[in-house]
C-alpha cells in the first residue's frame, strides 16, 4: 500500500513552455504533499509544502509565480513549472505522509525535467 | 531549527562485508522519528528503517540495522552482507512527531560496493 503514482517520469520542453507534473495517492489520501528538487549527487531540496484545498507553503528562495502548486483533492497534486528555463531542468519529487508520523513519507519515482 | 550531518560522502565495502554509514543530528525534540532512506540509480526513494526516539531498542530490518544513541543524538545505519544491489545513495532524515511534519535530510552518503 501507500503508493505515490508521479507522472512524467521524463520530459523534454522548450524554452518558455509550461510543465505539468501530476502526483497521485492511489491508495491512500493525501492530505500533505511535498514537492523537493533534487540536483546531481546533492540532498532533496523542500519547494513547497501543499495541502489539500488550501494554498501551498513555500520555502524560502523559490518562486510561487513559477512554480505553481495545485493540490484540489486528497489524491491528486500537481506541479506545475511555467515559462520555464534551462535552469529550471532538474529532478523533482513529490512525496506524501501517510498511517501516520512513524510510517515516513512515501516517494513519487520522479520527474527528470530538460529545458532546452 | 533542526539539522541532519551525514560526514561521510562516499563510502564503499567488499561484496558480503559489513559498512557503517554514519548520522547525527542535533534537535531541542524529546520525542521524533529518525529515518535511513535509499536512493538507487532509478532514483526512487526507498524506506530502508525507521526508529522512533522513545523506544530505546535499535530497529532492525534484515541486514539492516540502525545503532541508535539518543544522548549522543547519532542514528548510524549497519548494513550487513553487503551485496551489488545495495550501492546507492543513502539517505538520512528527521522527522518531528507532528504527522504532516516536513522531513529534514542530511547530505546523503555514496555506497559502492565492491564485487
Amino acid at each position: 500500500g501507500a503508493v505515490v503514482s508521479q507522472h512524467p517520469s521524463w520530459v523534454i520542453c522548450k524554452s518558455g513552455t509550461s510543465v505539468k507534473i501530476e502526483c497521485r495517492s492511489l491508495d491512500f489520501q493525501a492530505t500533505t504533499m511535498f514537492w523537493y528538487r533534487q540536483f546531481p549527487k546533492q540532498s532533496l531540496m523542500l519547494m513547497a509544502t501543499s495541502n489539500e484545498g488550501s494554498k501551498a507553503t513555500y520555502e524560502q528562495g523559490v518562486e510561487k509565480d513559477k512554480f505553481l502548486i495545485n493540490h484540489a483533492s486528497l489524491t491528486l497534486s500537481t506541479l506545475t513549472v511555467t515559462s520555464a528555463h534551462p535552469e529550471d531542468s532538474s529532478f523533482y519529487i513529490c512525496s506524501a505522509s501517510w498511517g501516520g508520523a512513524g510510517n515516513g513519507y512515501t516517494f513519487g519515482s520522479g520527474t527528470r525535467l530538460t529545458v532546452v | 531549527a533542526q539539522t541532519v550531518t551525514q560526514s561521510q560522502p562516499e563510502m564503499s565495502v567488499q561484496e558480503a562485508e559489513t559498512v557503517t554509514l554514519s548520522c547525527t543530528y542535533d534537535t531541542s525534540e524529546s520525542d521524533y522519528y529518525l529515518f535511513w532512506y535509499k536512493q538507487p540509480p532509478s532514483r526512487q526513494m526507498i524506506l530502508v528503517i525507521r526508529q522512533e526516539a522513545y523506544k530505546q531498542q535499535n530497529a532492525t530490518e534484515n541486514r539492516f540495522s540502525v545503532n541508535f544513541q539518543k544522548a549522543a543524538k547519532s542514528f548510524s545505519l549497519k548494513i550487513s552482507d553487503s551485496q551489488l544491489g545495495d550501492a546507492a545513495m543513502y539517505f538520512c532524515a528527521y522527522r518531528q512527531m507532528d504527522s504532516n511534519y516536513q522531513l529534514i535530510w542530511g547530505a546523503g552518503t555514496k555506497l559502492i560496493i565492491k564485487p
